[in-house]
């Protein structure tokens, strides 16, 4: 069955460092990897996403996440964190049948310190 | 562009009586997602639409919960009656039917069932 793991549960960064958001997944194949992002009160949010090609992947806001087949993960990345990344961050799988369905991790909180 | 709307934002109600949410999806998408997030936990596909028929309801508690999509539009999602373990964000989504994936999410009614 499909699964993906986020090992951290919460995070905290000051402000200017770096960031890496750790991802796993279990599938029978290569999925559809997803993160989004979850703000107070907001829907969540598309980052970037992983279909085939490029293992290295480029979203909004400054985020890139690289997926590593032998590690089955999908790590999501950003050079120095702003105050405003503060949020909740949830890595997703969709099956390559193409149906939509995601399933998704139980989220990362994401606290960014002055 | 509009986005998804969901109402209402917020209900309370006790256990055993029954509610209900509205989504309205973004003007051309045939596909509408109602997902569960319970705090602490990633979101989890409740049904999925396309049109006015039903694509996936296979994690639907069926005896309690129903969704009915009837002009392929908006869409509503019922509890009767709700138990406490029901208290969660219910989230809306929609997508175009070429684009599964491509999923825009609503700000989610939050459900407190005491």
């Amino acid at each position: 069955a499909q699964s993906v793991t986020q090992p951290d549960i919460h995070i905290t960064v000051s402000e200017g460092a770096s960031l890496e958001l750790r991802c796993n997944y279990s599938y029978g194949a290569t999925p559809y990897l997803f993160w989004y992002v979850q703000s107070p009160g907001q829907g969540l949010q598309l980052l970037l996403k992983y279909f085939s090609g490029d293992t290295l992947v480029q979203g909004i806001k400054g985020f890139e996440a690289e997926f590593k087949r032998s590690q089955s993960s999908f790590n999501l990345r950003k050079p120095s964190v702003h105050w405003s990344d503060a949020a909740e961050y949830f890595c997703a799988v969709g099956g390559t049948s193409n149906t939509g369905k995601l399933i998704f991790g139980q989220g990362t909180t994401l606290q960014v310190k002055p | 562009e509009a986005g998804v709307a969901q109402s209402p934002r917020y209900k309370i109600i006790e256990k055993r009586q029954s509610v209900a949410f509205w989504c309205n999806p973004i003007s051309g998408h045939a596909t509408l997602y109602w997902y569960q997030q319970i705090l602490g936990q990633g979101p989890k596909l409740l049904i999925q639409f396309q049109n006015n028929g039903v694509v996936d309801d296979s994690q639907l508690p069926k005896d309690r919960f129903s969704a009915e999509r009837l002009k392929g539009v908006d869409s509503t999602l019922k509890i009767q009656p709700a138990k406490l373990e029901d208290s969660a964000v219910y989230l809306c989504a929609s997508s175009l039917v070429a684009d599964p994936y491509g999923q825009y999410f609503g700000p989610g009614t939050r459900l407190t069932v005491t």
